[in-house]
Formats: C-alpha cells, structure tokens, sequence
C-alpha cells in the first residue's frame, strides 16, 4: 500500500517562509492533500492538488509537486504565529478514495 | 466549503458501556465516509470504510465487533464503540467523501474518554 513520509519538527521565525516536505511511494497517487490540525481540532483541507498539476497557490500557500521524484511540498509565506500546527500530507487513489497519512510535521512559529 | 459535523464532541464513559458518534456530511451527499482513530502525538489511523446501503470495511487489526459501523443515509454515518475500554480512549475522526471531487472533509473529532 501507499507510504507517505514526512519530517517531524519544522521551527520558523514569524515572517519567515516555511517549507513542510513530504514523499510518498504509490506513483497511481491521484490527489495529494495537505491538512491543518490544531490543538484539540479535527482536521482542515488547506489545499489539495491534482497529480497531473505541478504547483499551485492559494494566497499565502504554495503546493509543489515533483511525480518524478513522488516529493510534494507545502510553502507557507509570511509564516504567522496562528500558522503553529500539526501539517498532515495524504496521498489518495483515485478509485480508493481512502487517504493514507504521513505522521504530521510539528510546525513552531517563534515571535 | 463542504462542512462535515461530529457528535458529541466530547464524551465520558464508564467501561463496559457502549458509546455512539454520529458523522453528518451537511451540504453535500456522501456515498462513502471514513472512520479514523487518532492517538496522541499520533497520526492517523484508519478504522474503516463505510459506505451507504452496504456493510462497512474494516482495516486489518479493527474489530468489526467491537466498532459497529452504520451509514444508513448519504449524509450520515454513525460509529458505535460497544463495551468500552479504557484502551479505546481516543480521537475518532470521520471524514465525507465528496462524490463529484473525491475530496475528503473531516469531522472536528469526538474525544471519548472511558473510565
């Protein structure tokens, strides 16, 4: 099955850009998703991009996608404190519909 | 955006009693909902598939007697825990697939704490 793979700990000053990585293995991957997750909350879609894209941008987010290399990431500019969360990427099949997670990476914005 | 809703938010048990959470996709039909399971500092874990009119699929290692699934309507899902543990404290996440886009929205997730 699908594997997704992301670093654990990202820390940023306020103002800063950040940039949250992420790879996966399954190349059938169609959508990737990033989500938002604050303390105690449920889950937010930030974006999501479609494989046959490179990139997209939504205001401050900017999704990158390399197929070849099966490497997505997050860019968020202008990083504000209200940004501190757990970023989850998640690859879903077209047909399967279910996602499977990478474990989240633990974005620190400093003052 | 597509709004999917969880209750209750947040539930205490004792052990041995059974607990329901509902999931309701509220501006959008859902053929297909996903039931997940967070552990702290964790990712997520996904239970099972549930999809309307038809029995759930459970992942490997989930109890499908122990995690009674019903989606009886394209706009609702329930989760049942039955005789809970305290191991079954947990964040359960459900999320809606949207038919047109094949996004999935989440639910806020039930914090169910057994005592």
């Amino acid at each position: 099955g699908e594997d997704v793979e992301q670093s654990l700990f990202l820390s940023v000053r306020e103002g800063d850009s950040s940039v949250i990585n992420c790879t996966y293995t399954d190349s059938s991957s169609t959508y990737l998703y990033w989500y938002k997750q604050e303390p105690g909350a449920g889950l937010q879609l930030l974006t999501y991009i479609f494989s046959n894209m490179d990139m997209k941008q939504d205001q401050r987010l900017t999704v990158l996608l390399n197929k070849k290399d099966k490497h997505l990431s997050l860019r968020i500019a202008d990083t504000q404190t209200g940004d501190s969360a757990i970023y989850f990427c998640a690859g879903a099949g077209a047909n399967a519909g279910k996602s499977t997670f990478g474990d989240g990476t633990t974005l620190t914005v400093k003052p | 955006g597509a709004v999917v809703s969880q209750h209750p938010s947040r539930v205490i048990c004792k052990s041995g009693t059974s607990v329901k959470i509902e999931c309701r996709s509220l501006d959008f039909q859902a053929t297909t909902m996903f039931w997940y399971r967070q552990f702290p500092k964790q990712s997520l874990m996904l239970m099972a598939t549930s999809n309307e009119g038809s029995k759930a699929t459970y992942e490997q290692g989930v109890e499908k007697d122990k995690f009674l699934i019903n989606h009886a309507s394209l706009t609702l899902s329930t989760l049942t825990v039955t005789s809970a543990h305290p191991e079954d404290s947990s964040f359960y996440i459900c999320s809606a697939r949207e038919q047109n886009t094949d996004t999935q929205y989440f639910g806020p997730g039930t914090r169910l704490t057994v005592l």
